[in-house]
Order: structure tokens, then C-alpha cells, then sequence
């Protein structure tokens, strides 16, 4: 069974610096990965995926994200953080749903971005 | 805006009841899925469907039922509340069974059980 781990419940960073938040993945074949951004009290919005192709994918809002298959890891990434940022940040991992054919998607456990100025 | 919008956006029951939850999928959507999201917890699948049918479910007991209708809007029930049944509940609508990967959530339906 496919799944993704976050390690960080919560990351701090100062406005303008760098981020990177952290997820891992454990699948069987090639990797569909995700992330999604939920804002406090709303649903979740799409940021980027990878499928296939150029390790480093480009999403919404100045995200990036690695793809490091020896590592299993697909870190989230932006050159220069904003308050704005401040949210809860999800991985998440294509699977197949076995009885309908369909596709379902597993999440992290979420990391909370905290952007402080 | 995703434009996906559920009802009620909260709502308070007490254990053993019952509760039914309302999803309207984005235009040109014909696939529907549903997620548990409780406190502190990433969204847990719970089922999804696909041109009215149910396509597939995740470890939900089978009191946790669903409908989609001609239109591809959706319902959730849940019968016989338990205390453990109250989180953020999501709907996400898509194309074709989700194969992009790429959901479009509802700002969701918060249920509290007492």
C-alpha cells in the first residue's frame, strides 16, 4: 500500500527566507505525488503534482517541489517565504482503489507553516 | 474558488443519530469523492463515485453510505453517530475517476458529535 510521511508537525520561518517543507513516500511502481495547501476553516487547494519527467516540478503562488527517487523524498520549496504562506501543507500519494478502478489519493499527517515576519 | 460547495458548512449531533451531507461537484465534473479529515489529521478517503455509481471505499464501516445523482452532485450519510465521527468532512469533484490526481475540495462540512 502506497503511503507518505511528513516528519515536521510544524515548520517556522522568517518572511523572505527560504522553506522547505519535508515529506517521504513509499509506493510500489512510479510515484504520483501531490501537495495541497489548507487554509485555516476552508478546504484544500492544489499547489503541484509529479507524474513524470523533470525532478523539479513548479506549482501555484512560487512553489516548488524535488523529486528525489534514491531518497523517496518530494520536498516543498519556495526561494522566499510570505506571511501569506502560513497555512497547513499536505503530501499526498496517487493510489489505485482496487474494487472501482478508480484512483483515490493519501495524505500526510499535514506540516503547519508558520511564516513570521 | 473551486467551485465545489457543500452544506451544512457545521453542524451539531448527538451519538446515535444520523446525518446526511450535501456536495455540489464543479461543472463538467462527473466524479465525486468523499474524505474524513479529523483534528490534526490528513483527509482519510472514505468513498468515491462515478457516474452514480459507488467506484470504491476506503476502511469506513458501512454506515457511512453515499448517493450521487444525475447531475453528480452527492450525498454522504452517516447513520448511528459515534463521538469519533466528528471532523472536517470533504468533497473533492474531478474528471474521469481522479487519474490526473488533481481534486477540486469543498471548504467542507464540520460535524460535531456530543
Amino acid at each position: 500500500a502506497q503511503s507518505v510521511a511528513q516528519p515536521e508537525d510544524q515548520v517556522n520561518v522568517a518572511e523572505g527566507n527560504p522553506l522547505t517543507v519535508k515529506c517521504t513516500y513509499s509506493v510500489s511502481g512510479n510515484p504520483y505525488l501531490f501537495w495541497y495547501v489548507q487554509y485555516p476553516n476552508r478546504g484544500l487547494q492544489f499547489l503541484l503534482k509529479y507524474i513524470t519527467g523533470d525532478n523539479l516540478v513548479k506549482g501555484s503562488y512560487g512553489f516548488e517541489a524535488e523529486f528525489n527517487k534514491s531518497q523517496t523524498s518530494f520536498h516543498l520549496k519556495k526561494p522566499s517565504a510570505l506571511v501569506s504562506d502560513s497555512a497547513l501543507y499536505f503530501c499526498a500519494v496517487r493510489g489505485y482503489i482496487l474494487t472501482g478502478g478508480g484512483n483515490k489519493l493519501t495524505f500526510g499527517t499535514g506540516t503547519q507553516l508558520k511564516v513570521e515576519l | 474558488e473551486t467551485g465545489v460547495t457543500q452544506s451544512p458548512t457545521h453542524l451539531i449531533k448527538t451519538r446515535g443519530q444520523q446525518v446526511t451531507l450535501r456536495c455540489s461537484s464543479q461543472s463538467g465534473h462527473n466524479t465525486v469523492s468523499w474524505y474524513q479529515q479529523a483534528l490534526g489529521q490528513g483527509p482519510q478517503f472514505i468513498f468515491q463515485y462515478y457516474r452514480e455509481e459507488e467506484n470504491g471505499r476506503g476502511n469506513f464501516p458501512p454506515r457511512f453510505s453515499g448517493l450521487q445523482f444525475p447531475n453528480y452532485s452527492s450525498e454522504l450519510n452517516v447513520n448511528a453517530l459515534e463521538l469519533d465521527d466528528s471532523a472536517l468532512y470533504l468533497c473533492a469533484s474531478s474528471r474521469d475517476r481522479e487519474r490526473s490526481g488533481e481534486l477540486f475540495f469543498g471548504e467542507g462540512s464540520r460535524l460535531t458529535v456530543l
